[in-house]
């Protein structure tokens, strides 16, 4: 059974600072990832997806990919004390919406 | 407005009570889950609907069944609750089953004493 194990389990970084969330995956067949955030109280959303290898950057976050070594991150420049939430990796399973989801990585900001 | 809508917010029962869970979404898609994430957060998926059909039904006990009365509504019986039943349960929908962003409502957190 495909898993998703991501660290740190949790995370504290000052306000400006980098935060930087990884991801691996057990199954090679994965090949579409996504990053969720959850705030306290609230559903997660979606933050980006990555479906290629190499970078990808919106704004103050950049995710990287590399399904030779199954391995996605997340970082987060300029941190602020509004992106302090729960953060899961997520893969699809196929070519469907069925996503297989980590346990999560606590991001706390300190103002 | 368009988004998910999830009702109640907050239910706390007894063991063997059946409880129902509602959830909306306006936002025009053809896929609609359920899930459930537990006091370590976990979730995992429970359902799916794609217009109005059922596509994934994971392991999870008989007294949990889905109600699907059209695209746009996707509501969870649980028959006769279970300590373990309690947990937050997050409703969900993309605009159909390919991979897509899925959009969560606020989810409805179960108390079974």
């Amino acid at each position: 059974q495909q898993k998703v194990q991501q660290s740190p389990e949790s995370l504290i970084v000052p306000e400006g600072g980098m935060a930087s969330l990884n991801c691996t995956f057990s199954d090679r067949n994965s090949q579409y990832f996504w990053w969720y955030r959850q705030h306290s109280g609230e559903g997660p959303k979606a933050l980006m997806s990555i479906f290629s290898n190499g970078d990808k950057k919106e704004g103050r976050f950049t995710a990287h990919l590399n399904k030779a070594s199954l391995y996605v991150s997340l970082h987060i420049k300029d941190s602020q004390p509004s992106d302090s939430a729960l953060y899961f990796c997520a893969g699809n399973v196929g070519d469907n919406s069925k996503l297989i989801w980590g346990l999560g990585t606590s991001l706390v900001v300190n103002p | 407005e368009t988004a998910v809508f999830q009702t109640p917010n907050y239910h706390v029962t007894q063991v063997g009570n059946e409880v129902s869970f509602n959830c909306k979404q306006t936002l025009g898609h053809d896929t609609m889950y359920w899930y459930k994430q537990d006091s370590k957060k976990l979730l995992k998926i429970m359902f799916s609907y794609n217009n109005k059909q059922l596509i994934v039904n994971e392991t999870v006990p008989r007294r949990f069944s889905p109600q699907s009365s059209d695209k746009a509504h996707l509501n969870l019986r649980i028959k006769s609750v279970e300590p373990e039943d309690s947990a937050v349960y997050l409703c969900a929908s993309s605009r159909d089953w390919g991979v897509r962003e899925q959009y969560f409502g606020p989810g409805t957190r179960l108390t079974v004493l």
